[in-house]
């Protein structure tokens, strides 16, 4: 099983900071690394997927970088509506498994 | 637009099997590879298993001998079955979608609450 280690698990942001959350995979997966944000009482909504690719939807202050074993889920310009726990997410092989998570605070 | 609705009972009885549906709407699951996920406090979001052309499974090798996912085409749903549940069991539970093996979830159910308590 591969396991993804996500860093920070908190971060407590003003807003129009940059927020950089790091993913690392136990072993190589290429490019087959997404990210989600899950608000409290909701399903989580695909942000990012194969690593650095846009989903239609999803502002563009929202964007991801890596490959191999090393991902970036990059919010450039924190609002106040992304408060929420961001999730990465691998497909490369079975299991697929997530990351710990890691709660993003307005301050 | 894909709609997904999990349904089921809230509450189950520890030693007995849990069982869930997902209704879908707007796609077919035939198109889908249908996955069950839970998510609890402690271990985060766990990949249970999936169906894939209405027929073919794979399971988390964790969860794999008590674990059984089926379809059901004329309906457009897919099921879990959990057997031997404990406490441990007690999670949400999401039905959710991907276009393939290696796709993201694009789509996922609101979640189910399972309590697992006597």
């Amino acid at each position: 099983e591969i396991v993804l280690t996500q860093s920070p698990d908190f971060q407590s942001v003003t807003p129009k900071e940059k927020v950089t959350i790091t993913c690392r995979a136990s072993q190589s997966i290429g490019s087959t690394l997404h990210w989600y944000q899950q608000k409290p009482g909701q399903s989580p909504r695909v942000l990012i997927k194969y690593a650095s690719q846009s989903i239609s939807g999803v502002p563009s202050r929202f964007s991801g970088s890596g490959s191999g074993t090393y991902f970036t889920l990059t919010i450039n310009g924190l609002e106040a509506e992304d408060a929420a726990a961001y999730y990465c997410h691998h497909s490369s092989s079975l299991p697929q498994t997530f990351g710990q998570g890691t709660k993003v605070e307005i301050k | 637009q894909v709609q997904l609705q999990e349904s089921g009972p809230g509450l189950v009885k520890p030693s007995e099997t849990l069982s869930l549906t997902c209704s879908v709407s707007g796609g077919s699951i035939n198109s889908y590879y249908c996955s069950w996920i839970r998510q609890t406090p402690g271990k985060g979001l766990e990949w249970i298993g999936y169906i894939y052309y209405s027929v073919s499974t794979k399971y988390n090798p964790s969860l794999e001998s008590r674990v059984t996912i089926s379809a059901d085409t004329s309906k457009n749903q897919f099921s879990l079955r959990l057997s031997s549940v404990t406490a441990a069991d007690t999670a949400v539970y999401y039905c959710a979608t991907q276009a393939s093996g290696w796709s993201p979830f694009d789509y996922w159910g609101q979640g189910s609450l399972v309590t697992v308590s006597s």
